[in-house]
Parts: structure tokens; sequence; C-alpha cells
């Protein structure tokens, strides 16, 4: 992806419950593969859940699923029986089939309150 | 199977000095990324290495940065004359050709604090 943006700074959910985290992306590209990434404070930066463009199947790994509209360009990430683990930042990132360099989003801040 | 490692994972440095670090990808993959992380942004990418060959650079790399991975292994990235602008983490990822295309594996990063 040429862009990607994260329009939430800040996300907090309950623990237990569910919330979805934004993405939107700009590509001139048909072919291309969206990410998100987690950012433990501190830690590194985890692989949570992929999505090839050309699949219209939406990714869905164990508590993490994906709300993939390709039209309206949007790739927003549910988490499920939110976890005080899950508390981190979270990246969207997006690259084309003919390049291999991922572009981030500014991240968006999830804190799971007890 | 280890995952990507990076040495070392802080750096304190005077304005002016050079540094270096260094990242071992995952035994297999043989391609290698460098991105470097401000405070409060994403990631962004610097250079990428398929083999030992460099294949793309960003206008992120300026010329005092260089990055080589000599036998397509390990690889060094050198900041030469350090300013105080290049206070950031530099981040280190590695994939599979063949593999989940496209999925990079990250480093814990290095953190430059340029004084």
């Amino acid at each position: 992806a040429q862009t990607v943006t994260q329009s939430q700074p800040e996300m907090s959910v309950q623990e237990a419950e569910t919330v979805t985290l934004s993405c939107t992306y700009d590509t001139s590209e048909s072919d291309y593969y969206l990410f998100w990434y987690k950012q433990p404070p501190s830690r590194q930066m985890i692989l949570v859940i992929r999505q090839e463009a050309y699949k219209q199947q939406n990714a869905t790994e164990n508590r993490f699923s994906v709300n993939f509209q390709k039209a309206a360009k949007s790739f927003s990430l549910k988490i499920s029986d939110s976890q005080l683990g899950d508390a981190a930042m979270y990246f969207c990132a997006g690259t084309g089939a003919g390049s291999y360099q991922l572009t981030f989003g500014k991240g968006t801040k999830l804190s799971v309150i007890p | 199977d280890t995952g990507v490692s990076q040495d070392p994972r802080h750096k304190i440095t005077k304005r002016g000095q050079n540094v270096t670090f260094r990242c071992d990808p995952i035994s297999e993959h043989n391609r290698l990324y460098w991105y470097r992380q401000t405070l409060g942004q994403g990631p962004e990418f610097l250079t990428y290495f398929q083999n030992e060959a460099q294949l793309e650079k960003s206008r992120l790399l300026s010329d005092r940065f260089s990055a080589e991975r000599p036998k397509g292994s390990f690889s060094t990235l050198e900041i030469q004359r350090t300013e105080q602008g290049d206070s950031a983490m530099y981040l280190c990822a590695s994939s599979l050709e063949g593999g989940l295309r496209e999925t990079q594996y990250f480093g814990p990063g290095t953190r430059l604090l340029v004084l």
C-alpha cells in the first residue's frame, strides 16, 4: 500500500469485551498485502494477522479477525474477548506485490481495562 | 527456530560519532529489511536486501547511512557523523522468498540516542 491511515491514536476496551481498530489505505496496485502488527511496550513487533488482497474471505487468527472492504479500501482489526496482554500499539501496514517495503500507519495505542 | 536478533539493543553516542548496528535474520530467510521508527510514529522503510544484493533504498537513507549484507547472512547498518535527528529505534526484519508472501518478522530493535 502506498499510504496507510490509522485515525484512532488511542482506544480502550474492557477486559473480555470486543474492540475494533480502524485502518484505511490507498494503493494503485491490484495485488497487495495488508497486515496488522502488535508492538507491546518496550518489546518487539509481532505479526497479528495478514490479508491477501485477492482473497475475498476475511482472515482470522483465534481472537483476531479483520474486516477487509476492498472497494472502500478499509482494513479494520477486531479483537474479541480482550485480554490484558492485548494492550499494545497496533500498526496497520501494507505492501504491494512489486515492492517489498512495508508502509505503516501511525499506530493505535490500545489499553485494556481490568 | 530463533527469531531476528539485533545488537546492540541500546546505543548512546555523541553527535558526530559513527555507529554501527548488526542484524541477524531468521536463519533460512534470504530477505532482510531495515526500518527506522521515531517516537509516536510507525516504522519507515530504509533499505532492503535480497541475499547480499541491496535492491531498494529509501530517500531517507542519506549518504551518511550505509548498509551491507556480506555473504547474504547478517547485515550491518552504519551511520556516519551522527546527528540528533538520527535518534530513533532502528528495526530489522527478515522474510523468506516463497514463504508466507511478504510477511516480515521483526527484531527487537536498536534504540539510538544522539546527544
